[in-house]
């Protein structure tokens, strides 16, 4: 099976900050990977597919980089409704699998 | 527009089953893969497998093969989760997801509410 190691697993930053999250996975997966926004109390909201496509209707700056075994999802200028939980998801090999996750907080 | 409606909260005692429905609308339900995702309070999200409405064929993680099963209604549109023997570590949030490519392979976009499900004794 594909684990998928996600850092930090929690982060505090200011509005305006620019943050970067990871995901390694231990065998490569391509392209084979989407990003996801949770709010507490909410179902996953798709950013990042493909790694690197950004998803219709959301702000330009979330983007996705990464190809093989190494990803990142960046946030150029933290807005308030971006503090959230964050997650990546493999899809390239059954059984997919979710990184444990990065909690942004408000500094 | 895509929706997925999940039943309602449910529930159950330890070694009991329970039956999770997510009906689909919007689209052609038999075109699309559709995931299920659990998450247990105040902890991340967990893949419990796939399943394809087209013709029924379903994967999942060997931590779940005996125990869940995934079923499709294309008469209603309507995907079901059955999970048995519960136990404490199965309460949790699930979530049905449908993906939006035709092969199935892409994370899936439109997420169902979450179904809560309570196993205690």
């Amino acid at each position: 099976d594909i684990q998928m190691t996600q850092s930090p697993s929690s982060l505090s930053a200011s509005v305006g900050d620019r943050v970067t999250i990871t995901c390694r996975a231990s065998q490569g997966i391509r392209n084979d990977l989407g990003w996801y926004q949770q709010k507490p109390g909410k179902a996953p909201k798709r950013l990042i597919y493909a790694a690197s496509s950004l998803q219709s209707g959301v702000p330009s700056r979330f983007s996705g980089s990464g190809s093989g075994t190494e990803f990142t999802l960046t946030i150029s200028s933290l807005q308030p409704e971006d503090f959230a939980t964050y997650y990546c998801l493999q899809h390239n090999t059954y059984p997919c699998s979710f990184g444990q996750g990065t909690k942004l907080e408000i500094k | 527009q895509v929706q997925l409606v999940q039943s309602g909260a449910e529930v159950k005692k330890p070694g009991a089953s329970v039956k999770v429905s997510c009906k689909a609308s919007g689209y052609t339900f038999t075109s699309y893969f559709i995931h299920w995702v659990r998450q247990a309070p105040g902890q991340g999200l967990e893949w419990m497998g796939i399943i394809n409405p087209s013709g029924g064929s379903t994967n999942f993680p060997q931590k779940f093969q005996g125990r869940v099963t995934m079923t499709r209604d294309t008469s209603t549109n309507t995907v079901y989760m059955e999970l048995s023997s519960l136990r404490s570590e199965d309460t949790a949030v699930y979530y049905c997801a449908r993906v939006d490519c035709s092969d199935g392979n892409c994370p899936p976009d439109s997420w169902g509410q979450g179904t809560l499900v309570t196993v205690s004794s």
